[in-house]
């Protein structure tokens, strides 16, 4: 089955900086979706994106399905960013489920 | 819109107990999914649904029964709890096929 990996593992930011998360997947996918799960366990929707990009505030998200990867820019990092980052994808005419990555963990200090 | 709710939001059971887990969605969403997340992990799949009165099985289907009697819920049950199905469990819901997944709130259930 496809593979999701996600880079890196963990990160560690003082508040301000500014990182990019990574998602590569190993097979044609037809759906791409960025959460973030917060200290509380919620699950929230970043951004839906199999292609192109997309910017929602301090967040933005870049997919080049060609190349099989995904990024997630972070600017100006703030405490409540902290959390872990999900990437999941829908494999192209293989199903309906998202496959999900291990994430990224962002700690945010200030 | 209300979006995707799940009932309980805790549970402690005792082995061999059974219980079942409710997920409303309001978005009128052919397709309904049913995760667990364990510690230190992505979701996986348990089961799923394209319509109403048809299931599948995902990735981790063993323990699990499902049913989608109407359109807008989808019921996980556990027939006889294991300490291994202590877990958080996550339904979710789309349009159809490719569209952005809408998630739940989860549940968090024990099993001692």
């Amino acid at each position: 089955g496809i593979q999701v990996e996600q880079s890196p593992p963990d990160l560690i930011l003082q508040e301000g900086a500014n990182s990019t998360l990574r998602c590569n997947f190993s097979d044609s996918v037809n759906n791409l979706q960025w959460f973030h799960q917060n200290p509380w366990g919620q699950l929230i929707n970043l951004f839906y994106i199999p292609s192109g990009t997309k910017q929602n505030g301090r967040l933005s998200a870049t997919t080049v399905a060609t190349e099989r990867y995904s990024l997630l820019y972070i600017s100006s990092s703030q405490t409540t960013d902290s959390g872990v980052y999900f990437c999941a994808v829908t494999p192209y005419q293989a199903g309906t489920a998202l496959i999900f990555g291990k994430g990224t963990t962002l700690s945010v200090s200030s | 819109n209300a979006g995707v709710t799940q009932t309980p939001k805790f549970r402690v059971l005792k082995t061999g107990q059974s219980m079942t887990l409710l997920c409303a969605q309001d978005m009128n969403h052919e397709y309904m999914y049913w995760y667990r997340q364990d510690p230190g992990m992505g979701l996986r799949l348990i089961h799923y649904s394209v319509g109403e009165g048809t299931t599948a099985k995902g990735e981790v289907p063993d323990g699990y029964n499902v049913s989608r009697l109407k359109k807008q819920n989808f019921l996980l049950g556990l027939e006889s709890a294991a300490p291994s199905q202590t877990s958080v469990y996550f339904c979710a819901s789309n349009p159809s096929d490719a569209y952005e997944q809408y998630f739940g709130p989860g549940t968090r259930l024990t099993v001692t």
